[in-house]
């Protein structure tokens, strides 16, 4: 079963703001990670937080997790057309060298 | 640096047909190696994944298998295909760091069963 939902499932915003999605999972991990992945190709990582962390940036990305809600956001500030992709969460439970994907949030910057 | 190959890109194979994917890593090694599925507009499955040579796990009961046959290849096969066999299956492996493992995929390959 699919262990993180994404939201919203689709997103559309001006190139120049800043883009917000949420993963909310079920059970109890060791850390969540985001990737993503342009049309018809394969996912990149992006950031992984972990368990014990509550918030994490990278360049224009800010993550942030809340365990007691057992969720997550993505924030892509100052968006760019080359951001047109979609986003997937992914968790890792402890100890377990698998990843849960979400059903991912497609994201459209418009010029 | 690390690399991963997935081929063919695309194929397009007829119902009952055998199918083999083959995926290889370069640059790392005994990694983790995975087999997922995407539906068109969906998440990611995981098929398989394999921790090691001749190590197999089945995540779902399925049509297809997977094998290990050296550290850095990793091949999924199917004897007979069907209709529900058909999209994008992505390889990939990680590699395990204090925080967890991440993961690094290969472009894929689309498959159309006709």
């Amino acid at each position: 079963s699919q262990q993180g939902e994404e939201d919203p499932q689709a997103l559309s915003i001006q190139e120049g703001e800043n883009a917000t999605m949420n993963c909310s999972y079920k059970t109890s991990i060791n850390n969540l990670q985001w990737y993503r992945q342009n049309s018809g190709r394969g996912l990149v990582h992006l950031i992984l937080i972990r368990s014990n962390e509550r918030e994490k940036h990278s360049g224009r990305l800010r993550v942030t997790l809340d365990t007691s809600k057992k969720s997550s956001s993505l924030l892509i500030t100052a968006s760019r057309a080359a951001d047109t992709a979609s986003y997937f969460c992914a968790t890792e439970k402890g100890g377990n060298e698998k990843l849960t994907f979400g059903t991912g949030t497609r994201l459209t910057i418009i010029p | 640096s690390q690399t991963i190959h997935q081929w063919p890109a695309t194929l397009v194979q007829p119902v009952g047909s055998p199918l083999s994917l083959e995926c290889t890593v370069e640059g790392t090694s005994n990694p983790n190696l995975y087999w997922y599925r995407q539906a068109a507009g969906r998440g990611l499955q995981l098929l398989f994944y394999s921790v090691g040579i001749g190590q197999i796990s089945s995540e779902v009961p399925q049509n297809l298998s997977a094998s290990r046959p050296q550290d850095r290849q990793f091949i999924l096969s199917s004897k007979k295909l069907l209709l529900s066999d058909s999209g994008f299956y992505l390889c990939a492996w990680s590699v395990s760091l204090t925080s967890g493992y991440e993961q690094y995929f290969g472009p894929g390959t689309r498959l159309t069963v006709t």
